[in-house]
């Protein structure tokens, strides 16, 4: 089955600085890449996604890129805010088979 | 709000007692899911239904059965229950069970603390 992979598990960056994690996936096959951001003691919430056919894709500050190749994407935030704060998640699916990364704490700094 | 709806928000039992956690997804997805979240852990992926049916399955212990209804709400029933069963319970839904990935919606978690 799938596995994901990621890191680094923990991050704290300074207010306005780039913050980016990294996830690698073993299923070649596995085509739709989501990342949720969980807020302590709440649900995870889709932030931004892409599929297997694109390389890039932005949303404001938030960024994911994708390496089939290397079979590796990777979540890019821009411009920290401490409203950031929170813990971030990446999948990798193939069909309704969805495996997540064990997640990342991002702590922004003000 | 996500859609999701998860019932109830908090439970404390007892060890060895049997518990019912209920979720109905978001209107038009035929998908559920159960993860299980422990005290900063990852999100563990126990079972998920499509359309009534059992589609797949991971770390579920035996003590723990769910099920999907013919009006798509879904339980998650945990019995014989230990200290370490104490997490927060997610259901999720999403609208397909093949082909190209969709997102999951994630409802607002049923805490479970075991005393």
């Amino acid at each position: 089955g799938e596995n994901v992979e990621q890191h680094p598990s923990t991050l704290s960056v300074q207010e306005g600085d780039s913050a980016v994690i990294k996830c690698t996936y073993s299923d070649s096959a596995s085509n739709y890449f989501p990342w949720y951001k969980q807020e302590l003691g709440k649900r995870p919430q889709l932030i931004i996604d892409i599929r297997s056919n694109v390389g890039e894709k932005k949303d404001q500050r938030i960024a994911v890129t994708l390496n089939k190749t290397a079979k590796h994407f990777s979540l890019h935030i821009t411009e920290t805010q401490p409203e950031d704060s929170a813990v971030y998640f990446c999948a990798a699916s193939k069909g309704n088979d969805m495996r997540f990364g064990a997640g990342t704490r991002l702590t922004v700094k003000p | 709000d996500s859609g999701v709806t998860q019932t109830p928000k908090h439970l404390i039992t007892a060890t060895g007692q049997r518990v019912t956690l209920r979720c109905s997804p978001r209107s038009g997805d035929l998908s559920v899911y159960w993860y299980q979240q422990s005290l900063d852990q990852g999100l563990q992926f126990l079972i998920q239904y499509y359309n009534g049916e059992e589609r797949a399955k991971g770390n579920i212990l035996e003590r723990f059965s769910a099920q999907q209804f013919p009006d798509l709400h879904s339980e998650l029933n945990l019995s014989s229950l230990e200290l370490g069963d104490s997490a927060l319970y997610f259901c999720a839904s999403s609208v397909e069970a093949r082909g190209a990935g969709y997102g999951y919606t994630f409802g607002s978690g049923t805490r479970l603390t075991v005393v």
